[in-house]
């Protein structure tokens, strides 16, 4: 059953707007949220992460903001840029060993 | 410093061979992870290890067995490859968090 769930599989956004990509999760004991950029035929890198006891974290044009009560979070992106495009994963970790809960991806195309 | 590599990148398998996916990292990380990505899916996790000598299994640990002998390598092994075993596989480490960097991916084909 998948734990973490990205709802929506793409997102088109013009250069120099604001791209929200949500996650939703359903596990209580998830402590971690973090955010993966991944490129074709490439590996996901690390793009930004939050703690469960925080409610926002900022780093540059990227700010997630994390809603626990609604076990919900966001990512912004602000302002967009067309080397954005690639496909978003929204991960949990909250097991041992630091594993990692992955949404199935959304696909973000920012158009010049 | 090359990160978190693995060999191969591709590889096509006949149904019923065997074959073993190298992960090896130089950043001296305790924990390493092998996930797998199938088309319109999130990275599920196959198993893992938290120090030389571990393993654990994952969300999807059968027709898979792993070693980590020496702390810089994770071997994913298949007995016998199956079609469903087609899929791109990803290695993964981290020190002690979970910020885990990860390698290049190996494209595997089971035909």
């Amino acid at each position: 059953d998948q734990q973490v769930k990205q709802n929506s599989p793409s997102l088109s956004v013009q250069e120099g707007r604001i791209s929200i990509l949500n996650c939703d999760y359903t596990n209580s004991m998830f402590d971690y949220f973090l955010w993966y950029k991944k490129y074709p035929a490439e590996g996901p890198t690390f793009l930004i992460s939050i703690s469960s006891i925080k409610d926002k974290n900022e780093d540059g044009r990227f700010t997630v903001f994390l809603n626990k009560s609604a076990k919900h979070l966001s990512l912004h992106i602000v302002p967009s840029q067309p080397g954005d495009s690639a496909v978003y994963f929204c991960a949990a970790s909250g097991n041992s060993g630091y594993a990692l809960n992955f949404g199935k991806g959304t696909s973000l195309l920012v158009t010049p | 410093n090359a990160g978190v590599t693995q060999t191969p990148k591709f590889r096509v398998l006949k149904t019923g061979q065997s074959m073993t996916l190298l992960c090896a990292q130089d950043m001296n990380h305790e924990y390493m992870y092998w996930y797998r990505q199938d088309p319109g899916m999130g990275l599920r996790l196959i198993h893992y290890s938290v120090g030389e000598g571990t393993t654990a299994k994952g969300e999807v640990p059968d027709g898979y067995n792993v070693s980590r002998l020496k702390k810089q390598n994770f071997l994913l092994g298949l007995e016998s490859a199956a079609p469903s075993q087609t899929s791109v596989y990803f290695c993964a480490s981290t020190q002690g968090n979970p910020e885990a960097f990860f390698g290049q991916g190996t494209r595997l084909t089971v035909v």
